[in-house]
């Protein structure tokens, strides 16, 4: 069970706009409309932020979009906020392996 | 309002048996297409999808970890257990339950996570 790939880290000043990816398969990202997203502040439980890879649950403000081409899935964050700055985990159904579901390798989001 | 719990020894020994159990409102695990799922996260590491069971009784589990995991659910009580065997300093960390709504593939109320130590 191979964990889908993000980056480390990501960084970007207040109001600016970054994009996470998040590299799979044709097990997982590729081949399914199943990724989602979530945020992650130290100490405290994941937060979903995305679901079916672009859909965003009721709350979650519109400044977070994800999309998706090929194996790479990204979640992209407009108008950057201080309170954005968390750890940010992709994630998938997958097919292969005998398993279910994978986690990505987490990105750490720092606001300059 | 969805709420989930985990519960579970604080310390357990290296070869010892783990018992985790999510205790949850809000829901029920008779509803078609519900499940509960449980992700682990050793400490400043990624998180690490476990096991996730259906109202159907149909499970799932990590294939790394299929052969220590065993998960079962007790809808009248509102609980899903897991037990993991053979545990090892390598397991500590905090784990999370979590639902996983119909029919979406994610899991959209989470637990506050437990944190379990694994030392002799």
């Amino acid at each position: 069970q191979s964990a889908l790939t993000q980056p480390a880290s990501v960084s970007g000043s207040p109001g600016q706009s970054i994009t996470i990816s998040c590299t799979g398969t044709s097990s997982d990202v590729g081949g399914y409309n199943y990724v989602s997203w979530y945020q992650q502040h130290p100490g405290k439980a994941p937060k979903l932020m995305i679901y079916d890879v672009y859909k965003r649950p009721s709350g979650v403000s519109n400044r977070f979009a994800g999309s998706k081409s090929g194996n790479t899935a990204s979640l992209t964050i407009s108008g950057l906020r201080s309170e954005d700055e968390a750890d940010y985990y992709c994630s998938s159904y997958t097919s292969s392996s005998n398993t279910y579901y994978v986690f990505g390798t987490g990105t750490k989001v720092t606001v300059l | 309002q969805i709420t989930l719990k985990e519960s579970a020894p604080t310390l357990v020994k290296p070869t010892q048996t783990l018992t985790l159990t999510c205790t949850f409102s809000g829901f029920s695990l008779t509803t078609t297409g519900v499940g509960v799922g449980w992700i682990r996260q050793p400490p400043g590491k990624a998180l690490e999808w476990l096991a996730l069971i259906y109202w159907d009784d149909n499970k799932f589990y990590s294939p790394s970890l299929k052969s220590r995991l065993t998960i079962t659910k007790d809808t009248s009580k509102n609980q899903v257990v897991v037990t993991m065997t053979n545990m090892d300093p390598a397991d500590t960390g905090t784990y999370y339950c979590a639902h996983r709504p119909s029919p979406y593939l994610c899991f959209d109320f989470w637990g506050q996570g437990t944190l379990v130590t694994v030392s002799s």
